[in-house]
């Protein structure tokens, strides 16, 4: 069984280029979380998707970033006009219900963006 | 929104010692997960907790939940290299929230 794939597992980008980053949740599961991860900082979470829905944006800065889950393929993290601050790990996760339930959500190993 | 705090931040253990790691919560936890990072890695599930005075176990490591829920406590027995890395308590809601991560360093 595939776990989580995310890719490009490094990403470098100009000051003002656009970045995307892909996810592709485990087999079965319909639910995909983003998180990001400065350097020495914890996991902060930044969007809940389920097929074609975002759920909670509450993570996610109002300008220049957006997410998407379509009903085929993987789920985006799309970030517009990127600054140096964009610089981070940015890990998804996935799980087959929402919150976890007694099913704990499976990560990624990160997309980690650099901006030169 | 629910915060947790984990103690220490940071951890220097000589190999084949015990260790703790604490995770306080501002609320009371309904699902408590642990999670380890290795640098450079995504995050590798450990245990869930969900009851008061819950404990488990699997290998070397012991994660338990007061009767409160609002304190988790993770132990290692008998250190290793391998267990180095980036430990993370993270509370269930509808996503998952995480504390602010606890950095293990195994030195021979």
């Amino acid at each position: 069984n595939a776990g989580v794939m995310q890719n490009p597992r490094h990403l470098v980008r100009r000051r003002g280029q656009e970045a995307r980053l892909r996810c592709s949740p485990m087999k079965g599961h319909s639910h995909v979380y983003w998180y990001r991860q400065l350097p020495e900082e914890g996991l902060k979470f930044m969007v809940y998707l389920q097929k074609e829905n975002i759920i909670d944006e509450s993570g996610m800065p109002k300008e220049r970033f957006s997410a998407e889950f379509p009903k085929e393929g993987p789920s985006i993290l799309r970030i517009q006009q990127v600054v140096r601050g964009d610089s981070a790990a940015y890990f998804c996760a996935s799980s087959p219900r929402t919150g976890g339930g007694d099913s704990p959500l499976h990560f990624g190993n990160g997309t980690r963006l650099t901006v030169t | 929104s629910q915060e947790l705090e984990q103690s220490p931040q940071s951890l220097i253990v000589q190999e084949g010692k015990n260790l703790t790691i604490n995770c306080t919560s501002s609320k009371t936890l309904y699902g408590l997960y642990w999670y380890k990072q290795k640098y450079g890695e995504g995050l590798i599930f450990l245990m869930m907790l969900q009851k008061g005075g819950e404990e488990k176990s699997h290998e070397k490591i012991t994660a338990k939940l007061d009767e409160k829920k609002q304190q988790s406590s993770l132990h290692i027995t008998a250190s290793q290299p391998s267990h180095a890395g980036i430990y993370l308590c993270g509370a269930r809601n509808e996503k998952l929230t995480f504390g602010t991560g606890t950095r293990l360093t195994i030195i021979p």
